[in-house]
């Protein structure tokens, strides 16, 4: 069955650091791939997305390349704030024939604190 | 627009009961799909509904049911609580089934069970 893996946390960064949180995943067929971030107390919000292949999601200074090859997602950002403070998750989507299945696959989270 | 709304937000049960949450999802979305967040098994599928008929489901006992009302608000029941279904139950909306439709999620039901 379909399965993402997410590096290892918590991370902790000073504020200005580089991010970055590894995501690989395993899928019949070509999937969607997906970040969301979390908040305390809060749902998931949608953070980027690709659908294609060497498709290049970015919101809010954050990207991630789909890379078909090494069956990878990774998160990055070059300078984090305070306010980036929360939990990532990396996700998928089976998708066939231009239809998305509504199941979501998601990594274990990945918790990042960011210091002032 | 409105987001995905999920009553109520916190909920105690007590082991062996039964209960309903809610899920109203975004206007002119009509699908609608469950999820199960633990710290040990974290973010799991339960079901998904479109035009009021379930279209894919979890690995999840039979006591877990939905359903899905022609507004395309959803209902999601537990029956025979469990200690270990005490979880946060996220709902979440999206305008269709192509591909480029993405999931947009509730604040989630905080359930416990004692």
């Amino acid at each position: 069955g379909n399965s993402v893996t997410q590096m290892e946390g918590p991370v902790t960064l000073s504020e200005e650091a580089f991010l970055t949180i590894n995501c690989t995943y395993t899928a019949t067929g070509y999937p969607s791939l997906f970040w969301y971030v979390q908040y305390p107390g809060e749902g998931l919000q949608l953070l980027l997305k690709a659908t294609k292949a060497d498709d290049k999601g970015s919101n809010k200074g954050f990207e991630a390349t789909y890379r078909k090859e090494t069956t990878s997602f990774h998160l990055e950002k070059g300078s984090v704030q305070v306010s980036d403070s929360a939990v990532y998750f990396c996700a998928l989507s089976e998708v066939a024939g231009g239809t998305s299945y509504g199941k979501l696959t998601f990594g274990q989270g990945t918790i990042l604190t960011v210091h002032p | 627009k409105a987001g995905v709304t999920q009553t109520p937000r916190y909920l105690i049960k007590t082991r062996g009961q039964q209960v309903t949450l809610s899920c109203s999802p975004i206007s002119g979305h009509r699908s609608v799909s469950w999820y199960q967040q633990t710290p040990g098994q974290g973010l799991q599928f339960l079901f998904e509904y479109f035009s009021e008929t379930q279209r894919n489901k979890g690995n999840f006992p039979g006591r877990f049911s939905g359903r899905q009302f022609s507004n395309s608000r959803s209902e999601m029941n537990v029956s025979t609580l469990e200690l270990g279904d005490s979880a946060l139950y996220l709902c979440a909306s999206r305008v269709g089934l192509a591909d480029t439709y993405e999931q947009y999620f509730g604040p989630g039901t905080r359930l416990t069970v004692t």
